[in-house]
């Protein structure tokens, strides 16, 4: 069965700490991988991973995709209060009959 | 560009009584999702739609549960009769293209409690 597995569960650091949010995966034929942040509303789209070793990156926020250890990590360097949320990754296969499955997510708590 | 919209935020409804929910996707994006998503979990599928049609509707509860996009652009969702458990937090997406090519953008939901 397909799934995606996200580590920690929950995290708690202090402003300017820099942290690691881990997802790895197990589907049948492999097409993506999403990144998305939800706030208090629907998540907000991050990062899409297809290819392995190329690193995404938006300001504080990196990610990478190893297809051969089948996992993605979400770096987020300097936090900030704002950045307190869940952190969801899904994973899309590939074939005619796509599905996006989803980790149960990572929740951040940032402190001052 | 503008978001997708959805419409109302929050409802409060009795079991057995019905609801609808709209979604207007970001212009030019072919392919629309509805999702449920209860707390503490990851969104759930309900229906999929690429332009008027349907792509997956494999884990709608058909028995209540219902979707239309009839002109390929606005969607709404029904729920006749409502249960205790479907109170949960009713996402509409949407994507340029089908799955896997481009990413999905959400609404900001409705927050649906059934008493």
């Amino acid at each position: 069965e397909d799934k995606v597995v996200q580590s920690p569960l929950s995290l708690v650091v202090h402003e300017g700490d820099t942290v690691t949010l881990n997802c790895s995966y197990e589907v049948t034929n492999f097409r993506s991988l999403l990144w998305y942040k939800q706030e208090k509303k629907a998540p907000t789209f991050l990062f899409m991973l297809t290819s392995s070793g190329i690193e995404k990156k938006s300001g504080r926020l990196s990610s990478i995709l190893d297809k051969k250890e089948l996992f993605s990590i979400l770096n987020i360097t300097a936090t900030q209060t704002g950045d307190s949320a869940v952190y969801l990754c899904a994973v899309i296969n590939a074939g005619n009959n796509r599905k996006l499955i989803w980790g149960l997510g990572t929740s951040l708590a940032v402190n001052p | 560009e503008a978001g997708v919209a959805q419409s109302p935020r929050y409802k409060i409804i009795e079991k057995r009584q019905s609801v609808a929910f709209w979604c207007n996707p970001i212009s030019g994006h072919a392919t629309l999702y509805w999702y449920q998503q209860i707390l503490g979990q990851g969104p759930k599928l309900l229906i999929q739609f690429q332009n008027n049609g349907v792509v997956d509707d494999s884990q709608l509860p058909k028995d209540r549960f219902s979707a239309e996009r009839l002109k390929g652009v606005d969607s709404t969702l029904k729920i006749q009769p409502a249960k205790l458990e479907d109170s949960a937090v009713y996402l509409c997406a949407s994507s340029r293209q089908g799955l896997g090519n481009s990413p999905l953008h959400f609404g900001n939901g409705t927050r649906l409690t059934v008493t």
